[in-house]
């Protein structure tokens, strides 16, 4: 699996987007980009995924760049409630495929 | 509520004693896993189970020893646990295993080893 590389923290203003970088510059043809969030004491969540187009859905934006190298996870307006460890993955969706986890962004909204 | 419920959500136990951990989904999933959650560290992926049969087991020693009876349950076993075993245990569950985008995760128990 290629592997990804995150900012270990980064605050958030409380309203305004906030805006998640992960450099995946090994990444293959075949890969998607992944993105789950864990909220302090509770399992991992799902946000979205993509390949290589823009992604949307009531969560979060994906932006991937045109070469696939690195990937921009957007929350358009962020809440308290958005506090947690942003995890950015990259494998490919192919049967046998588990999700493996590295250290993500722990984001903090901040009021 | 998720749809991945896990029990207990906190446990202690001594390092003689013999406990276990209980995952249920009805989600209709086939595939189910354990991850161990410590402290400033990644989640690690333990066991993997596709309808009901162990698929993968990543070097988890053999105080831990899972079981999945049918397709909406799983446990992990523990006994003789060290103190350094104290984790997050958490449970999921994807439709097969390849589904990386669809995995449901319980909201985890916090085992404590003293």
């Amino acid at each position: 699996d290629a592997k990804t590389t995150q900012p270990p923290s980064m605050d958030c203003a409380e309203g305004r987007a906030a805006n998640l970088p992960c450099n995946h510059s090994t990444i293959s043809g075949n890969e998607y980009v992944y993105w789950y969030r864990q909220i302090h004491s509770q399992g991992p969540q799902y946000i979205i995924h993509g390949l290589k187009n823009n992604e949307t859905n009531e969560m979060a934006s994906l932006i991937i760049t045109e070469d696939r190298k690195s990937s921009t996870l957007i929350l358009p307006h962020a809440t308290l409630r958005d506090t947690a460890v942003y995890y950015c993955i990259v494998s490919p969706m192919a049967a046998g495929n588990k999700l493996t986890f590295g250290g993500g962004t722990r984001v903090l909204v901040k009021p | 509520e998720t749809g991945v419920t896990q029990t207990p959500r906190h446990l202690v136990m001594g390092m003689t004693n013999k406990k276990s951990l209980k995952c249920e989904q009805h989600l209709g999933h086939n595939a189910m896993y354990w991850y161990k959650q410590s402290a400033k560290k990644p989640l690690e992926l333990m066991f993997v189970y596709s309808l009901e049969e162990r698929v993968e087991n990543n070097s988890v020693p053999s105080r831990f020893s899972p079981e999945c009876p049918n397709s909406s349950h799983l446990f992990l076993h523990l006994h003789t646990l060290q103190p350094e075993d104290s984790a997050l245990y958490l449970c999921a569950s994807s439709q097969e295993i390849g589904t990386l985008g669809g995995y449901t995760f319980g909201s985890g128990t916090r085992l404590t080893v003293v």
